[in-house]
């Protein structure tokens, strides 16, 4: 019963080095999303996902590109890694979008030298 | 565009304490209103869900409030001990489709 699990936990780039983070979760929801979370700005929405082979844009897309070409996994990409990236990553997702509580992941956290 | 606010940013307390952390929102148009809780290098953990029509949801010691009108939620921790140690930080959406907007959390230490 793993939840929602990211891949790789941990991350070293340089700038406009490009890399995916994998979102995968087993409980079957159709809605997943990513985040980050910046110290003083909380977390904010990059990109959401309201079943397989969907994908929209949240609050911070740019910069950013995702996929949900199977309903379990969920994948975020970063084209040309920037300094303004670093942060921290988190995947979650819902049975019925927000009518239910989402389920995070622990976090990937992604520094661009 | 919806704000979320939460105060105090941080709040230190006795064990056996009973406290209220805040939220306040500045759309009161809201579907749902949740409180998360974050251990330190991990992911959110979700707390309590208030639908708009609701006016409160209790699990064990935790008791959440929501004012629609007043755009204010109260996250009440009863008897608090050591391990309620965490950032706790609300959300609230418009609709059951649009983004969660949430606020940047109340860090929360319980001393022993």
């Amino acid at each position: 019963n793993a939840g929602v699990t990211q891949t790789p936990k941990f991350r070293v780039l340089k700038t406009g080095q490009s890399m995916t983070l994998l979102c995968a979760q087993d409980m079957n929801h159709e809605y997943m999303y990513w985040y980050r979370q910046d110290p003083g700005m909380g977390l904010r929405l990059i990109h959401y996902s309201v079943g397989e082979g969907t994908t929209a844009k949240g609050e911070v897309p740019d910069g950013y590109n995702v996929s949900r070409l199977k309903k379990q996994n969920f994948l975020l990409g970063l084209e040309s890694a920037a300094p303004s990236q670093t942060s921290v990553y988190f995947c979650a997702s819902s049975y019925q979008g927000l009518r239910q509580p989402q389920h995070f992941g622990d976090g990937t956290r992604l520094s661009i030298l | 565009k919806q704000e979320v606010t939460q105060i105090p940013a941080a709040l230190s307390v006795p064990e056996g304490e009973n406290l209220v952390l805040n939220c306040s929102f500045t759309d009161s148009a809201i579907y749902n209103l949740q409180w998360f809780r974050q251990d330190p290098g991990k992911g959110l953990t979700s707390l309590l869900l208030i639908q708009s029509s609701q006016r409160e949801q209790t699990s064990g010691r935790l008791n959440a409030s929501l004012d629609k009108s007043s755009g204010r939620s109260t996250l009440y921790i009863a008897a608090s001990q050591p391990g309620d140690s965490a950032t706790y930080l609300c959300a609230v959406s418009r609709s059951g489709n649009t983004p969660l907007v949430f606020g940047k959390g109340t860090r929360l230490s319980v001393i022993a």
